[in-house]
């Protein structure tokens, strides 16, 4: 079974551009989830959809982010205009719905901002 | 507690030592804790998801330990081997399994 998989692996992008970052979940998880670490913090909660519903989005910094889930499947996440803090690792999880199941992460996508 | 808390922050050990981490999390409305291991470049893995007052959990060389009521779990590495060496991420869901809250990590180096 693939596991969660998130594109691109790098991405450095110029002050006030736009970057696009996608996330494919385990095939039949519902819940999706958007993390964000930067350097030398803890990994933090962005958004949390339930098939293409956003179910809590209470930690998105701010308008610049915006979150899609098309269909219930793949995630798009993206950043416009880019800002130097927005710089990390962009982290994509799955998980099935039920009480005790442990969620999936992809390997993260690293975005510099310069 | 508010926060979710590991300490120490990182760790050095010699090859064959036993060693432990503490994590502390808020015991109000707690759902799960959970235990990852992360090398940089690759997904967090997970090692442990833990609901119950007093569970402990063990695979292979390590085990966790979780005390809702006073809010902290241990995870334990016995006989340390170099492959260990990584960020161990302790992350705690209150209130339902809408999200997770992390610590900060602890990053083990083992020195062979």
């Amino acid at each position: 079974e693939a596991g969660v998989t998130q594109f691109p692996s790098h991405s450095v992008i110029e002050k006030g551009q736009t970057v696009t970052l996608r996330c494919d979940p385990i095939s039949g998880h519902d819940n999706l989830y958007w993390y964000r670490r930067v350097m030398g913090k803890e990994i933090k909660f962005l958004l949390h959809f339930v098939k293409e519903s956003k179910q809590d989005e209470s930690g998105m910094p701010n308008n610049r982010f915006l979150a899609e889930r098309t269909g219930g499947t793949y995630s798009t996440l993206k950043v416009q205009p880019a800002e130097l803090e927005d710089s990390g690792v962009y982290f994509c999880a799955s998980r099935q719905t039920g009480f005790g199941y442990e969620q999936y992460f992809g390997p993260g996508t690293r975005l510099t901002v310069t | 507690i508010l926060n979710v808390e590991q300490s120490p922050q990182s760790l050095h050990v010699q090859e064959g030592d036993s060693t432990n981490f503490t994590c502390s999390f808020p015991s109000s409305n707690f759902y799960a804790l959970h235990w990852y291991r992360w090398e940089t470049a690759k997904s967090p893995e997970a090692l442990f998801v833990m609901t119950l007052n007093g569970d402990e959990k063990k695979k292979g060389r390590i085990s966790a330990t979780l005390n809702t009521k006073e809010g902290y779990s241990y995870l334990y590495i016995k006989g340390s081997q170099p492959e260990d060496s990584a960020t161990y991420l302790c992350a705690s869901s209150n209130g339902g399994y809408q999200k997770v809250t992390f610590g900060i990590g602890t990053k083990l180096q083992v020195i062979p």
